[in-house]
Parts: structure tokens; C-alpha cells; sequence
């Protein structure tokens, strides 16, 4: 059975720090692995999706890379600020389960000012 | 992407009641799933809705619980059946869209908010 744990579980920087956020996973046998951030009381917005096939993927300021051997993902946040502050969330697609997420912890993120 | 519409956004419930959520989406998709979330905890799939037949669910869920119905390719509800305050918890839709580079992309609804007393 996958888990997904991510570390740390909360984590609070000031505004302006770069930051990585991790997550790891027991069975290296995925399709893709995605990122998504979730505001208190609120759905979930994808963040970078990267296949298995690559090693990382950036949008903005974010940079996630994927180390399927070793089962670890990595979410780089440069520059941090206050609008940043959210809980990140990692889920998995293992191959052949059409798409069925197993989703982490979570990390806990505040910028302060 | 695409725009996801769940109703209601929250609800306050009595013990013993039913609740169905909606879940609408604006463009073309594959796949419907149903998840929850309860207070401090991560995401569990419930089920994946399958258009016209019925719902493939998650070790411990189960269908008179957790009826779902998909009628159509954008429309999907989840009835929370017999609710306890075990129930409390948010539930949302996610989908994954046709016509995308990367087909399996999965989006997420902005979440039911459901508490029982």
C-alpha cells in the first residue's frame, strides 16, 4: 500500500526566504506526482504535476523535482511571500490505478511579514 | 483548466440525515472522483463516478453510505446517508479533463463543508 509522508508538518519563514518543501513515497511504481495548495476551508488548486518520466517542472516560483528511485519529490519556493502561506499538499498516481490519488500530510506554510 | 461548482458550499446537519452535493464542471471530462477530508486530516478517495452506471468505491466506503450518481459527463452528486457527527468533514470533487497536453492532471472542486450535530 503507497504512502505519502511529508516533512516538515508545519514551517514558518519570513517573507523574502527560499524554502523547500518535501515529500516522500513508499512505492516507487507512479504515473505522475502533483502539488496542490489548499487555503483554510477551501478546495484544492494544482500547483505542477510531473510525470514520471521527468525530473522537475517550474512555474513562476515554484520548482518541484521528482526522484522516482529514491521515492522523493521536492517543492522550491523562492522569494516566499505572505500570499504564500497555505497548506501544500503532495499526491501520488500510481501506475495502473487510473488516476486514483494517495495524498500526503501536508505541510503547513506561514510567511510573515 | 476548468471552472468546478460544488453545491452546497457548507451545510449544518441533524444526526440521522441525508445530504446530497453537487458537483458541476464547465468543460469536457474524463474522470470524477469524490473525496473527503476530515478536520486536520488529508484527502481520501471515496469513489470514482462513472457516467450512467454505477460508483467504484474505496475500502470502506460503500454505496448505501455513500450513494453517488453520474447522469451525464459533467455532473456528478454524493449523498451522505444516515449522517453522525463522524461525518463532519469536507467533501469534494476532482476531475480530470479531455483535450489537455497532460490528460491526467487532476482539479479540484472548492469543497463542501459539512458539519453534524
Amino acid at each position: 500500500k503507497q504512502e505519502v509522508t511529508q516533512i516538515p508538518a508545519a514551517l514558518s519563514v519570513p517573507e523574502g526566504e527560499n524554502l523547500v518543501l518535501n515529500c516522500s513515497f513508499t512505492d516507487s511504481a507512479i504515473y505522475n506526482l502533483q502539488w496542490f495548495r489548499q487555503d483554510p476551508g477551501k478546495g484544492l488548486t494544482s500547483l505542477l504535476l510531473i510525470q514520471s518520466s521527468q525530473r522537475e517542472q517550474t512555474s513562476g516560483r515554484l520548482n518541484a523535482s521528482l526522484d522516482k528511485s529514491s521515492g522523493r519529490s521536492t517543492l522550491y519556493i523562492a522569494a516566499s511571500q505572505p500570499g504564500d502561506s497555505a497548506t501544500y499538499l503532495c499526491a501520488v498516481n500510481p501506475t495502473g490505478t487510473a488516476s486514483k490519488l494517495t495524498f500526503g500530510t501536508g505541510t503547513r506554510l506561514q510567511v510573515t511579514l | 483548466s476548468a471552472v468546478i461548482s460544488q453545491k452546497p458550499s457548507r451545510d449544518i446537519c441533524q444526526r440521522g440525515t441525508s445530504l446530497t452535493i453537487q458537483c458541476q464542471v464547465d468543460s469536457q471530462v474524463t474522470m470524477m472522483f469524490w473525496y473527503r477530508q476530515q478536520p486536520g486530516q488529508s484527502l481520501t478517495l471515496i469513489a470514482t463516478a462513472n457516467q450512467g452506471s454505477e460508483a467504484t468505491y474505496e475500502s470502506g466506503f460503500v454505496i448505501d453510505k455513500f450513494p453517488i450518481s453520474r447522469p451525464n459527463l459533467t455532473f456528478s452528486t454524493l449523498t451522505v446517508s444516515n449522517m453522525s457527527p463522524e461525518d463532519s468533514s469536507i467533501y469534494l470533487c476532482s476531475v480530470t479533463l479531455s483535450g489537455l497536453a497532460v490528460y491526467n492532471e487532476q482539479f479540484f472542486g472548492p469543497g463542501t463543508r459539512l458539519t453534524v450535530l
